[in-house]
């Protein structure tokens, strides 16, 4: 059962565009959640999260929307950059007895144009 | 820097001959996990340590072992390896905050296993 569904799986976009992936999930249990970012041969990395008692969270040129009633969250990268070409996963967050489990989306291919 | 290391990075074995991939962390993390990500696939949670307590998902296959003998090292143990095992193995870690383990993880540049 997959638990956080993303969308696009891939997604080309020029210099200086938005980019928009899209996450949607099942468990109310979860209280977190995270977009992390990786690069081919590399383990991902955290790039902006958010808690579900808040609808908008920005750091520099990502933004994280949280619409916690249709329980869907967004990434939006503004002013895209080639740099910013990687395989983007939204993922959430639960309690497992004492640590915490994330559950990843399948995972978003960008690929910036310079 | 404080960080998460994995040895080796590229790691090649035979079909059924055991292989055991290392983890350590300078971060003093209560949390190891180790994952597995196949091509172009989300990374799958296998286990986790909190210190020295092992917590298995319910779908890990038996084939799938780990070792945590101490607080920086955590290994993981395929058995058997098959065709299928073939995949990123990452490691990943996460500290205890004020209200319980941070919601982090730190994860490693990951060992990418090939079988022949």
């Amino acid at each position: 059962q997959q638990q956080v569904k993303q969308s696009p799986q891939s997604l080309i976009v020029q210099k200086g565009g938005i980019s928009i992936i899209n996450c949607a999930y099942e468990n109310t249990a979860f209280d977190y959640f995270p977009w992390y970012q990786q690069f081919p041969g590399k383990g991902p990395a955290l790039l902006i999260a958010i808690r579900p008692d808040v609808s908008e969270k920005k750091e520099g040129r990502f933004t994280i929307s949280f619409n916690k009633s249709a329980k869907q969250f967004s990434l939006h990268i503004m002013d895209s950059q080639p740099g910013d070409s990687a395989t983007y996963f939204c993922a959430a967050s639960k309690s497992i007895g004492s640590a915490r489990q994330l559950t990843f989306g399948s995972g978003t291919q960008l690929t910036v144009l310079p | 820097d404080a960080m998460v290391i994995q040895n080796p990075r590229y790691q090649v074995t035979q079909f059924g001959k055991p292989v055991t991939l290392s983890c350590s962390q300078t971060l003093n993390h209560n949390v190891m996990y180790w994952y597995q990500q196949k091509s172009s696939q989300a990374p799958k949670l296998l286990f986790h340590y909190y210190d020295k307590d092992f917590n298995n998902e319910a779908d890990t296959p038996d084939n799938f072992q780990s070792r945590r003998p101490n607080t920086s090292f955590c290994f993981l143990d395929i058995r058997s390896p098959g065709l299928g095992d073939a995949a990123m193995y990452l490691c990943a870690t996460s500290g205890r905050g004020l209200a319980g383990i941070n919601n982090e993880q730190f994860f490693g540049p990951g060992t990418r296993l090939t079988v022949l």
